[in-house]
């Protein structure tokens, strides 16, 4: 079992919806990471976050740290949120990040 | 502030010959991480270096070797390429004092 987990591998939708991307993680983390990553591989981070909730334009993330588990929201999505979108820890004592395999998300319009 | 550069951005190599590739950290940071992504996969830590010391490694190979200068840019050296070593290769820098890590673009190496 990977230590980091997402769920879906892939989503579509269509323009306009509401979008939910989960990830679980069995390990101790001092920090989570939302990344994006377009076709061509260049990574963007979107959010770092140890608790609480945090939004950035149409973007959400939120973190349960007893539960171990984060969501990344997209409200009113758009074709150009199309990429995959990955989650990755950062664990306690060091610096490396563990990732997740990604969601490929596919929004249509 | 260009952000976190890489070089080359696509390189095709033939088995067993030699690899280098290079990064830039963004203005501030001090730490650059190495990771390795194959197809469909999530990134895999390779290492990371701080005061031009390796401080973490992760399983990979001794042909992985890395070196960080004064300025705090880096290197990866792959040696002995397999058809495997093909990847999109990430460096990831941040700062000591704040772990948020900020990509590169990627270095794509195709192995023939």
């Amino acid at each position: 079992k990977n230590e980091v987990e997402q769920s879906p591998q892939n989503l579509t939708a269509q323009e306009g919806e509401f979008i939910t991307i989960n990830c679980s993680y069995s390990v101790g983390i001092s920090a989570l990471h939302w990344l994006q990553q377009h076709p061509g591989g260049g990574i963007v981070s979107l959010f770092m976050l140890s608790s609480g909730k945090k939004k950035h334009g149409r973007l959400i993330a939120t973190i349960n740290i007893q539960e171990k588990h984060s969501s990344l929201h997209i409200t009113a999505s758009h074709p150009r949120d199309s990429a995959v979108y990955i989650c990755a820890v950062g664990s306690y004592n060091t610096d490396k990040l563990i990732f997740g395999t990604g969601t490929r998300l596919q929004v249509f319009p | 502030d260009a952000g976190v550069t890489q070089s080359p951005t696509h390189l095709i190599k033939t088995r067993g010959q030699q690899v280098t590739l290079r990064c830039s950290p963004k203005s501030g940071h001090d730490t650059v991480s190495w990771y390795q992504q194959a197809l469909g996969q999530g990134p895999q830590f390779i290492f990371q270096y701080y005061e031009e010391e390796e401080r973490q490694r992760g399983n990979f190979p001794d042909r992985f070797s890395g070196h960080q200068f004064p300025n705090y840019s880096s290197e990866l050296n792959v040696n002995a390429l397999l058809l495997g070593d093909s990847a999109l290769y990430l460096c990831a820098s941040s700062s000591l004092m704040n772990t948020e890590a900020f990509f590169g673009q990627g270095t794509r190496l195709t192995v023939v």
